[in-house]
């Protein structure tokens, strides 16, 4: 069956400029999450979904960054006034329920000139 | 709070020997515990999970751990490499109070596999 989507799976971008990263979760999955690769800080986790509902945003870093998610089903990650440390790749993962194995997507590589 | 280590960011292997990735975890409560790979430009590959029961868990592609709770270690195992086994792996932590499920993940290991 179809995985988790993100797209784009590449996005440069100058700084100061807005970004909006997408999800498609597994069909079903009830559970969300994104997550943040970048060389320096490993993988961190941002945020996470259960329905529509965001209990726990506490690993977004700043408020330049928030994040939806609607019907259930796919969400939005958007980034405000890009910076050059907001480059990485952004992991989106989704499982059938908390504390089960969340399946990833390739994520989204972000460069920020 | 938990937290994880990965001893040794790269692990250089021959084909057909054993593979030993270790992975230290820090958690005041019991730990679900993961490993996934990771290959150039994609996401993270599941190969295995503990949560309660038995402590040696078995994964995909003929991976193995072993929940070792006096030395807080889960490492990963293979008896033989193979070419296809050079990736990025990570271990994670998560426990049944962490808000969500959210996971925890070491800094990773970089296996490579010389022929």
């Amino acid at each position: 069956g179809a995985g988790v989507s993100q797209s784009p799976s590449n996005k440069v971008t100058e700084k100061g400029k807005d970004v909006e990263l997408r999800c498609d979760p597994i069909s079903g999955h009830t559970a969300l999450y994104w997550y943040r690769q970048s060389l320096g800080q490993g993988l961190e986790f941002l945020i996470y979904f259960q329905g529509n509902s965001a209990p726990d945003k506490s690993g977004l870093p700043s408020d330049r960054f928030s994040a939806e998610r609607t019907g259930g089903s796919v969400s939005t990650l958007t980034i405000q006034r890009t910076q050059q440390e907001d480059s990485a790749v952004y992991l989106c993962a989704s499982s059938s329920d908390l504390n089960q194995p969340q399946h990833f997507g390739d994520g989204t590589r972000l460069s920020i000139l | 709070a938990q937290s994880v280590t990965q001893l040794g960011s790269h692990v250089s292997v021959s084909e057909g020997a054993l593979v030993l990735l270790r992975c230290n975890y820090s958690s005041s409560v019991p730990p679900y515990l993961f490993w996934y790979v990771q290959y150039p430009n994609q996401g993270l590959q599941l190969l295995l999970k503990y949560t309660t029961g038995a402590t040696l868990v078995k994964g995909i592609n003929g991976f193995e751990a072993e929940f070792k709770k006096s030395e807080t270690s889960f490492h990963l195992t293979k008896p033989s490499a193979h070419m296809s086994d050079a990736a990025e792996y990570f271990c994670a932590v998560t426990t049944i109070y962490n808000q969500g499920g959210k996971l925890i993940f070491g800094q990773g290991t970089e296996l490579s596999v010389k022929p």
